[in-house]
């Protein structure tokens, strides 16, 4: 699986967009980012995921570089529920077997200022 | 619907005692996990689950059985607790691949 670089931390004003960095400089052709965050003592959330297309949901936008080699999320307007730490993940989307073990590294912490 | 449901959310036990936790998901997934995760660190998959009937191994094995005998539910055994087993306990489910849904978890603390 493809390695990620993230800064350890961030911080945010409340209303402000949340630019979160990802680097995946070594991605493979089949490989897909994939964004979890995880506020404190609660389970994992997954927040979006996408291959090269730029990505929205409800909850975030995703944009990859043309060369895929690294990603940003954005959360348009951060509220204080946002503090959190933001994991990014690169795994292929299905392989048909075994076991698709997340392995969520450091993150980054971002930190919502009111 | 109430997504991955674990139970107990906290528990305390004493070093030799036994306990079970409970997962439940209600979204029809194939793929079951449990991880644990010890403070400061990331996530650790401990066993999982391809379908009803099935288990396996994942990184950190030792100390812990599961059962899935149905499909909505995945089980965490302790058959003797140790105070290395001291841990927040996530379960989570997916269709397959890395989109997977996470519990709220279970705070066990083994004295």
């Amino acid at each position: 699986d493809a390695k990620t670089t993230q800064p350890p931390s961030m911080d945010c004003a409340e209303g402000r967009a949340a630019n979160l960095p990802c680097n995946h400089s070594t991605i493979s052709g089949n490989e897909y980012v994939y964004w979890y965050r995880q506020i404190h003592s609660q389970g994992p959330q997954y927040i979006i995921h996408g291959l090269k297309n730029n990505e929205t949901n409800e909850m975030a936008s995703l944009i990859i570089t043309e060369d895929r080699k690294s990603s940003t999320l954005i959360l348009p307007h951060a509220t204080l529920r946002d503090t959190a730490v933001y994991y990014c993940i690169v795994r292929p989307a299905y392989s048909g077997a075994g076991s698709y073990q997340l392995t969520f590294g450091k993150g980054t912490k971002l930190s919502v200022i009111p | 619907n109430a997504g991955v449901t674990q139970t107990p959310k906290f528990r305390v036990l004493k070093t030799g005692q036994s306990m079970t936790l409970l997962c439940a998901q209600d979204m029809n997934h194939e793929y079951m996990y449990w991880y644990r995760q010890d403070p400061g660190m990331g996530l650790r998959l401990i066993h999982y689950s391809v379908g009803e009937g099935t288990t396996a191994k994942g990184e950190v094995p030792d100390g812990y059985n599961v059962s899935r005998l149905k499909k909505q539910n995945f089980l965490l055994g302790l058959e003797s607790a140790a105070p290395s087993q001291t841990s927040v306990y996530f379960c989570a489910s997916s269709y397959g691949g890395p989109l997977q849904y996470f519990g709220a978890g279970t705070r066990l603390s083994v004295l």
